[in-house]
């Protein structure tokens, strides 16, 4: 069982640009959340993803999309990227069960410059 | 809205002697309460989880807490410290009264450990 996996490893923008990231559930996994984690701070929510729908969303602004493929894998696009995106970016994935466990994957690190 | 307050952004203990780590936790129901460990440059493992069943939860790598309610409390402790515990750990929650945002985990600010020989 390979886990979460996340991709790229690293990246660097600049600011204005487009990103994508991308997020494979761990088998057997249909629920994919993001989090966005800056320097020397805990992990902020950004949204949840099950049965291709978002389900939860928490207080980022609408230039953070996403969404969720029929095998379940993941992406989450930001639009005109700001230095103040510059963080890592963590993708969990669990089961649709309330009191599941959230795996958590490596994450991709963003520099925006 | 929920939230978790850790105290102390730095803890620093000797190897052997006991881990302290402190969480506190607002909200109007008993949540689920999590304990995460983050190794540089890593993603989040969790060590623990409190979902309603016994007030003392024990974990992996020897780990464990006691969810307090009357404290709002989920502190996060070790009897013997290793140097391989050196990490930065997160106390979160989820769940609220409306029985919504499971799934969604407030994190704390983090607390890093350093273990000392």
């Amino acid at each position: 069982d390979a886990g979460v996996t996340q991709s790229p490893t690293h990246l660097i923008k600049t600011r204005g640009q487009q990103v994508t990231l991308r997020c494979s559930p761990k088998s057997g996994h249909d629920t994919v959340s993001w989090y966005q984690q800056a320097l020397g701070q805990g992990p902020q929510f950004i949204f949840q993803y099950y049965e291709e729908e978002e389900r939860q969303r928490g207080n980022f602004p609408d230039r953070f999309s996403g969404h969720q493929f029929p095998n379940y894998s993941s992406e989450l696009n930001v639009n005109a990227l700001l230095l103040g995106d510059s963080a890592l970016y963590l993708c969990a994935s669990s089961g649709s069960d309330r009191d599941n466990e959230q795996f958590f994957g490596p994450g991709t690190r963003l520099t925006v410059l | 809205a929920q939230s978790v307050t850790q105290l102390g952004s730095h803890v620093s203990v000797s190897e052997g002697a006991l881990v302290l780590l402190r969480c506190n936790y607002s909200s109007s129901v008993p949540p689920y309460l999590f304990w995460y460990v983050q190794y540089p440059n890593q993603g989040l493992q969790l060590l623990l989880k409190y979902t309603s069943a016994a007030t003392l939860v024990k974990g992996i790598n020897g780990f464990e807490a006691e969810f307090k309610k009357s404290e709002t409390s989920f502190h996060l402790t070790k009897p013997s410290a290793h140097m391989s515990d050196a990490a930065e750990y997160f106390c979160a929650v989820s769940g609220d009264a409306g029985g919504t945002s499971y799934g969604k985990l407030t994190f704390g600010q983090g607390t890093i450990l350093t273990v000392h020989p």
